[in-house]
């Protein structure tokens, strides 16, 4: 399953609203998990099953979508979510990464 | 605490073998699948393999089958990823990852390691 990302990098500002698109190549249900990764650090589980809040993941981050198109929000943009963010699909083998969207803060 | 921990990364030759190590703490290691994946320098992530909780089924993505062979220890709590005929595209940070709910397949990676650096080249 071949997956896609859009935009590849945006910047926005502190307080802003932030999307990201992902899309499947096939229909995948809802076999999406969303990642952050910070510079320099490991991925991070933000939202799985395309749209369930990992356990101590703040609330400003959201998934939605089920199918081919998937959908990641930021309701305000922090700090510290400078990063690259990965959609993944687990609808089938070899699991699968989006290119990643990379978010700056203006 | 729950981490994970790599070693066995560093600087190979071409055509040569290295042997990376995940050494798991925190949670019932028997029960998780597992699963390596690769970053490429300034590049995305690429699953590589995974096995299930108990060692009974693998599976290896096309860039590496037939050259890399993921295993593992329950005894010593442990994850292995022999890598053979080593080219310079294998050149990443090689992470170890475990499954958030299952221990037969790799869906959700909800633990990490730090991440180990492979440098193939002469």
């Amino acid at each position: 399953v071949q997956m896609t990302q859009s935009p590849a990098s945006l910047s926005a500002s502190v307080g802003d609203r932030v999307t990201i698109t992902c899309q499947a190549s096939q229909d995948i249900s809802d076999y999406l998990n969303w990642y952050q990764q910070k510079p320099g650090k490991a991925p991070k589980l933000l939202i799985y099953d395309a749209s369930n809040l990992e356990t101590g993941v703040p609330s400003r981050f959201s998934g939605s979508g089920s199918g081919t198109d998937f959908t990641f929000t930021i309701s305000s943009l922090q700090p510290e979510d400078l990063a690259t963010y990965y959609c993944q699909q687990y609808d089938d083998l070899p699991r699968s990464f989006g290119p990643g969207t990379k978010v700056d803060i203006k | 605490e729950v981490q994970l921990l790599e070693s066995g990364g560093g600087l190979v030759q071409p055509g040569g073998s290295l042997r990376l190590s995940c050494a798991a703490s925190g949670f019932t290691f028997s029960n998780s699948a597992m699963s390596w994946v690769r970053q490429a320098p300034a590049k995305g992530l690429e699953w590589l393999s995974g096995i299930t909780g108990r060692g009974d089924s693998t599976y290896h993505a096309d860039s590496v089958k037939g050259r890399f062979t993921i295993s593992r220890d329950n005894s010593k709590n442990t994850l292995f990823l022999q890598m053979n005929s080593l080219t310079v595209e294998d050149t990443a940070i090689y992470f170890c990852a475990k499954d958030r709910r299952w221990s037969t397949s790799w869906d959700t990676f909800d633990l990490w390691g730090q991440g180990t650096l492979v440098t193939v080249s002469s």
